[in-house]
């Protein structure tokens, strides 16, 4: 069963910081790699997707990084707003669609 | 556009009580259903998947069940609640065929009591 960890767990930064957030999983037949974003209290909202034949994707400020052979991921966030504060979750997917999610990372961006 | 809808948003329940959360899905067809968990201190589960009608696997043994009626309708269900069900409860769906990015509902927040 696939397990993923999230490092650092909380992260505090001042506004226009360059951010760089660590997923990483134990099972290397990985079928993708899924950040999510989620407000409290809130559902999750679907950043970036990464297939397991990718390196990487950008969205905006945002990119994120697979490395299956070393199992890692990394989600790199240009330039921090306020807005960002949230919490930051990577999902390993499987076949069928079944997502492994990390514990997240707690992200806080004043101003 | 595709929509997902969950309700309640929130539900306070005695111990012992039933549960019937409910999740619907517009604007497609066929569509992967899902059922995840969150609780305190703890990351996201995958509690049970459905990838037509009636078709029901579970990740983890528990006290909840799934069904799905209707092609676009989830739901979660138990006879008798324990303190350990409290959580937020995510139903999220992807398209049934070449689909990978899972999209979630607002969630339930249940406190068992």
């Amino acid at each position: 069963k696939q397990e993923v960890t999230q490092i650092p767990a909380a992260l505090s930064v001042p506004e226009g910081e360059n951010l760089v957030l660590n997923c990483s999983f134990t099972d290397s037949a990985i079928y993708n790699l899924q950040w999510f974003r989620q407000d409290p209290g809130k559902g999750l909202t679907s950043l970036l997707l990464i297939q397991s034949s990718q390196r990487e994707q950008t969205s905006g400020r945002l990119n994120a990084s697979l490395d299956k052979s070393s199992g890692r991921s990394t989600l790199y966030i240009a330039a921090s707003q306020p807005g960002d504060s949230a919490t930051y979750l990577c999902a390993g997917g499987s076949t069928l669609g079944r997502l492994y999610f990390g514990r997240g990372t707690q992200l806080t961006v004043w101003p | 556009s595709q929509t997902i809808h969950q309700w309640p948003a929130t539900l306070v329940q005695p111990v012992g009580s039933p549960l019937s959360l409910e999740c619907t899905v517009e604007g497609t067809s066929n569509p992967n259903l899902y059922w995840y968990r969150q609780a305190a201190g703890r990351g996201l589960q995958l509690l049970f998947y459905s990838v037509g009608i009636g078709q029901i696997s579970s990740e983890v043994p528990q006290n909840l069940s799934a069904s799905r009626p209707q092609d676009r309708q989830f739901i979660l269900s138990s006879k008798k609640l324990l303190l350990s069900d409290s959580g937020f409860y995510l139903c999220a769906w992807r398209l049934g065929q070449g689909g990978n990015i899972q999209y979630f509902g607002a969630g339930t927040r249940l406190s068992v009591l």
